[in-house]
């Protein structure tokens, strides 16, 4: 039963064009959600997270948006980069100071030059 | 300041055949988990510990076992190996609360095949 679902396995955007990456959850109890980036051969890189009380999170070119009514995050990326083509990890998390995370199955963004 | 490193990188073992995998950790962080990632599956947790002497298991324990050594060491052993158990491991570490809580540090993995 895999509580949170990315269903788009890739994802190709032209360079500097906005990439737009999905993540559905189903356990109402999750609280908090974090991406995370991974390249080949290395592990996983915490990007930026978010907790159920905000709707919107942003650091520099990424912006992570919440609907808890649609159980749905995204992931912006603007401008998207060629050093953005990367795995894409969403991640979620029941409530704080719980530190057992849930992955999503991961989708591979590729940003054509 | 090296963050989390993982022994070996690369492993091939015979079915039935036993393998520790060594994870360490210098940032002094408190809590540290082992996960296995399997192509279309993501991430699955195998098992964490959230501080020193204490280890709980995580969605996907059967066939390993774990030893929080100290604070910075967290082992995964595989006592009989199956085909199951081919899979790419990651060791992490997080300070748990306060700053950067949920942000987990990953080591670079261990590719692991199992024939």
């Amino acid at each position: 039963d895999q509580q949170v679902k990315q269903n788009s396995p890739s994802l190709s955007v032209q360079e500097g064009r906005i990439s737009i990456l999905n993540c559905d959850y189903t356990n109402s109890m999750f609280d908090y959600f974090l991406w995370y980036k991974k390249y080949p051969a290395e592990g996983p890189t915490f990007l930026i997270s978010i907790s159920s009380i905000k709707d919107k999170n942003e650091d520099g070119r990424f912006t992570v948006f919440l609907n808890k009514s649609a159980k749905h995050l995204s992931l912006h990326i603007v401008p998207s980069q060629p050093g953005d083509s990367a795995v894409y990890f969403c991640a979620a998390s029941p409530t704080f100071g719980n530190e057992k995370l849930t992955f999503g199955t991961g989708t591979r963004l590729t940003i054509i030059p | 300041n090296a963050g989390v490193t993982q022994t070996p990188k690369f492993q091939v073992l015979k079915t039935g055949q036993s393998m520790t995998l060594q994870c360490a950790q210098d940032m002094n962080h408190n809590s540290m988990y082992w996960y296995r990632q399997d192509p279309g599956m993501g991430l699955r947790l195998i098992y964490y510990s959230a501080s020193e002497g204490t280890t709980d298991k995580g969605e996907v324990p059967n066939g390993y076992n774990v030893s929080r050594l100290n604070k910075r060491e967290f082992s995964l052993r595989l006592e009989s190996a199956a085909p199951s158990q081919t899979s790419v491991y990651f060791c992490a570490s997080s300070d748990g609360w306060g700053q950067g809580w949920g942000e987990q540090y990953f080591g670079p993995g261990t590719r692991l095949t199992v024939t």
